[in-house]
């Protein structure tokens, strides 16, 4: 089955303690990318890649870091967490980039105390 | 920045009556997608519009992409109980490196 996905779904944590949320695919998609969805925000997007080894900035990068060393895992990395990243977070992919249909992992939820 | 507005930000509805979410953009999209979100759940691609004037069509389901690819529509004819959830619109700027802007969704609520 064609999908996207994310561990772990629930994650709570505390403040400085590092953590990584993985991101994986299987439908060979180039492009992959890191949403943060917060009430009345939206979806805003923290990284994306549009290949491998290439990475690049969205709206709200900062206390982010990402890594693309095979085309089909895309983790998002949280160095030192801190309480305002709280939030839902959604990796998505798509054949080629922005213009093409996004496809959504099922979400992981982040509380930081 | 570029932006993508989207409003309302809730509708209530009476189960049988039509439901309609606007999305604006100040500038030209290169084309727009709609998605919706169950409660609970992620954002799943309903359709993609990338003509001037688009009309398209799936079922209850009617979305429009306005003449100078400013604005977009969807509207949902005789709202059903498993049409619960948010809809959003993101548009895609060909100035911006096509990059998808997320309009901030409106959540469909059906009143009991």
């Amino acid at each position: 089955e064609a999908q996207v996905t994310q561990n772990p779904r629930y994650l709570i944590t505390v403040t400085g303690k590092k953590l990584t949320v993985t991101c994986s695919q299987n439908m060979n998609h180039e492009y992959m990318s890191w949403y943060r969805q917060d009430p009345g925000l939206g979806l805003r997007q923290i990284y994306y890649s549009m290949n491998v080894e290439v990475t690049d900035k969205g709206d709200v990068p900062e206390g982010y870091k990402v890594s693309r060393k095979e085309k089909r895992n895309f983790p998002l990395i949280l160095e030192s967490p801190s309480p305002n990243q709280t939030s839902l977070y959604f990796c998505a992919s798509s054949l080629v980039g922005h213009q093409e249909t996004q496809y959504f992992g099922p979400g992981t939820r982040l509380l930081v105390l | 920045g570029q932006q993508v507005m989207q409003i309302p930000q809730y509708q209530h509805v009476q189960e049988g009556e039509d439901f309609t979410t606007y999305c604006n953009s100040s500038t030209t999209l290169s084309n727009i997608q709609w998605y919706k979100q169950r409660p609970g759940g992620h954002p799943v691609f309903l359709i993609q519009l990338v003509k001037s004037g688009e009309v398209k069509k799936q079922k209850r389901l009617t979305f429009q992409f306005g003449e100078a690819k400013k604005n977009s529509s969807l509207h949902i004819t005789a709202t059903q109980t498993t049409d619960v959830g948010t809809y959003f619109c993101a548009g895609c700027f060909k100035d911006s490196n096509y990059q998808l802007i997320w309009g901030a969704g409106t959540k469909l609520i059906i009143k009991p």
